[in-house]
């Protein structure tokens, strides 16, 4: 079945600490990748994506994943985070599945709490 | 800026009643998306429209009926919803192709309606 797994739901974190929340997904053929974050109040917006090539790709922010296809694995990650990252990230897979219909998959979020 | 608007933000409504969601999207894209977030649920989606036919209608319950009148603009009608239904619903567009809704779109977002059911 497709699926995409967000194992850390909830993360708080001080000023300053680095951070990493890992994605996984169910699906063995060939996959587009993506984080979207979603900051309070606000829509969803890209914050980066993998589609081929450098499987280390870098967004907006100072984000940046790291695609490891024999993990099934796009990790988000961030050095030293912002009282601003404070926000719901989303990862999201798009895939022909097993259904053979393109569709999108997004993970369940992880809310992010930056103290300052 | 988001180059996808929704309207309303916010809507309350008996489970009689008939109301209907508006996307629309300034992004020149072909595709369009209508999205269900419930709390602490992956978002769901409903329904897919790649240039104006619907391709994908993703087991959605026929008290939900989506009409794409042209690439810009997406609707979503409501008739009988169930408290259950109560959610932020998210409209998004993607380039779109003429073969399908590619595997390489990325897909932008509105800022959503929050439904509440009565």
């Amino acid at each position: 079945a497709q699926s995409v797994s967000q194992h850390n739901h909830h993360v708080i974190l001080s000023e300053a600490a680095s951070l990493e929340l890992g994605c996984n997904y169910s699906y063995g053929g060939t996959v587009n990748l993506f984080w979207y974050v979603q900051y309070p109040g606000q829509h969803l917006q890209l914050l980066l994506k993998y589609f081929s090539g450098d499987p280390l790709v870098k967004g907006i922010k100072g984000f940046e994943a790291e695609f490891i296809k024999s993990k099934f694995s796009f990790n988000l990650r961030k050095p030293s985070v912002q009282w601003s990252d404070t926000a719901e990230y989303f990862c999201a897979v798009n895939a022909k599945w097993d259904t053979g219909f393109q569709k999108l998959v997004f993970g369940t979020g992880t809310r992010l709490l930056v103290s300052p | 800026e988001t180059g996808v608007t929704q309207t309303p933000r916010h809507l309350v409504m008996g489970m009689t009643n008939k109301k209907s969601l508006k996307c629309e999207q300034h992004l020149g894209h072909n595709a369009m998306y209508w999205y269900k977030q419930s709390a602490k649920k992956p978002l769901e989606l409903m329904f897919v429209y790649n240039f104006k036919e619907q391709t994908e209608n993703n087991s959605v319950p026929s008290r939900f009926s989506p009409e794409c009148p042209n690439s810009s603009h997406l609707f979503l009608h409501l008739h009988t919803l169930q408290p259950e239904d109560s959610a932020l619903y998210l409209c998004a567009s993607s380039q779109g192709t003429s073969g399908g809704a590619g595997r390489t779109d990325t897909q932008y977002f509105g800022p959503g309606t929050r439904l509440t059911v009565l």
